[in-house]
């Protein structure tokens, strides 16, 4: 069993719409969670960083955390064709040696205009 | 202020050359992580290096792939003797400060192919 389990989709919307992304984990000593976005041939891209439980908003963008669940997931409102591309959650125990960071496999999202 | 350099952007190698990575992290960052992604995964941690000091190279294969970070100058990934299954992209990230957890800056990666 992964660590950290992403559905890899795809996953198609038309503009405007509501996306959710969510990611499941195994490890309960996970506390640091983010969410990256990653375009094409490009190298990822923090988009929302979160410590612990709770909810983060930042624009368009909401991260949630369940620790409970062991369940995060990242909301994207009115959801724009710029927003094509992958979104990775990654985690981070606080027991680890550095900042090594566990990634889940990718959610491809398609926004179609 | 440039972000995290890294060359080449593409490198093709035939079986059982010699590939190296570089990365230039971030201006002021002295923390540098190495992660691979395979085709349809997701991004695996291999090493992360201070300058001059292996921190933590839980992830790297224990045979063909090493690793460093100098006092001066850039961060190198190398891999020896090159096979097939190293074809993947390659990115480094860099961070100011030991440890980071509230997520660290990429480069746009190297890909390698071996033919």
């Amino acid at each position: 069993q992964k660590e950290v389990e992403q559905d890899p989709g795809p996953l198609s919307v038309p503009e405007g719409a509501i996306v959710s992304l969510n990611c499941t984990y195994s490890n309960s000593a996970f506390q640091y969670f983010m969410w990256y976005r990653q375009y094409s041939r490009k190298g990822p891209e923090l988009l929302m960083y979160t410590y612990s439980s709770g909810n983060k908003e930042d624009g368009r963008f909401t991260a949630q955390v369940d620790k409970s669940s062991k369940y995060i997931s990242l909301f994207i409102r009115d959801s724009q064709p710029s927003d094509s591309a992958t979104y990775l959650c990654a985690m981070s125990a606080s027991n680890n040696q550095g900042g090594k960071l566990i990634f889940g496999q990718g959610t491809e999202l398609s926004v179609k205009p | 202020n440039a972000g995290v350099m890294q060359n080449p952007r593409h490198l093709v190698r035939r079986r059982g050359q010699e590939a190296r990575l570089r990365c230039s992290p971030m201006k002021g960052h002295s923390h540098v992580y190495w992660y691979r992604q395979l085709p349809e995964e997701g991004l695996k941690f291999m090493v992360y290096l201070q300058k001059e000091n292996i921190i933590d190279e839980s992830g790297m294969p224990k045979e063909r792939f090493s690793a460093e970070f100098p006092k001066e100058g850039p961060s190198i990934l190398r891999i020896q003797q090159v096979v097939r299954g190293d074809s993947a992209a390659y990115f480094c990230a860099s961070s100011p400060s030991f440890g980071e957890r509230s997520g660290y800056t990429f480069g746009s990666g190297t890909r390698l192919t071996v033919v």
